[in-house]
């Protein structure tokens, strides 16, 4: 089954903490990103990728990092320089031909005290 | 500055009746429309799009149309189905771009 898997679904994490999101997709897409959601707001672009060890910022990058090392995955840093982490974070996937036409995962909610 | 922009945060529509669903945008260089479907604790699923070259795209119970001067595009969902209850986003993009720029959402509730 191709799809895109994120893990954890839930992850709890102390304020000062970097935090590590997992996302891989078997789907053989370029493109991978990562937005986070807020309650009563629309999906906001953290990072983007469009080919290995190649990303850009979003709308909001300050205080994520990213890495492509890989085709299939794209791992996501929360740092402690992020000032409000506690988000529902999504990864997404798109393929060369159909670029507009993007895969979610699941979704980790994420969660800083 | 809110690019795109879904004014109705909710709807309420019998089962069987038309559901539309309306999103506004301000920046015309998007050329390129989707609407994904979310439910609560999952990822959006894709659902239809729509380039701006066409004013209709069509599918199944589902229809989105684009008024690329009013800078308006609805999804309709004929008939709706209590399964249809969730919330709905509509996403643009600029030409060129792998960026996407999506609405707050709009949710949806088909009472049976």
């Amino acid at each position: 089954d191709g799809g895109i898997t994120q893990s954890p679904k839930y992850l709890f994490r102390k304020e000062g903490q970097n935090v590590t999101l997992s996302c891989e997709q078997n789907l053989n897409h370029d493109a991978m990103y990562w937005y986070r959601q807020d309650p009563g707001q629309g999906l906001r672009l953290i990072y983007y990728s469009q080919i290995v060890n190649d990303f850009q910022k979003g709308d909001i990058a300050e205080g994520y990092s990213v890495s492509r090392e890989k085709k299939e995955s794209f791992p996501l840093t929360v740092t402690s320089a992020q000032k409000n982490p506690t988000a529902f974070y999504l990864c997404a996937s798109s393929s060369r031909d159909r670029l507009y036409e993007q895969y979610f995962g699941p979704g980790t909610r994420l969660t800083v005290t | 500055d809110q690019q795109v922009k879904q004014n109705s945060p909710s709807l309420s529509v019998q089962e069987g009746r038309i559901s539309i669903l309306n999103c506004d945008y301000t920046n015309s260089m998007f050329d390129y429309f989707l609407w994904y479907k979310k439910y609560p604790a999952e990822g959006p699923t894709f659902l239809i799009s729509i380039s701006s070259i066409k004013d209709k795209n069509e599918d199944g119970r589902f229809t989105v149309f684009l008024n690329k001067s009013a800078k308006h595009l609805s999804l309709h969902i004929v008939p709706s189905q209590p399964g249809d209850s969730a919330v709905y986003f509509c996403a643009a993009s600029p030409s060129g771009t792998y960026k996407y720029i999506f609405g707050t959402g709009t949710r949806l509730k088909v009472l049976a």
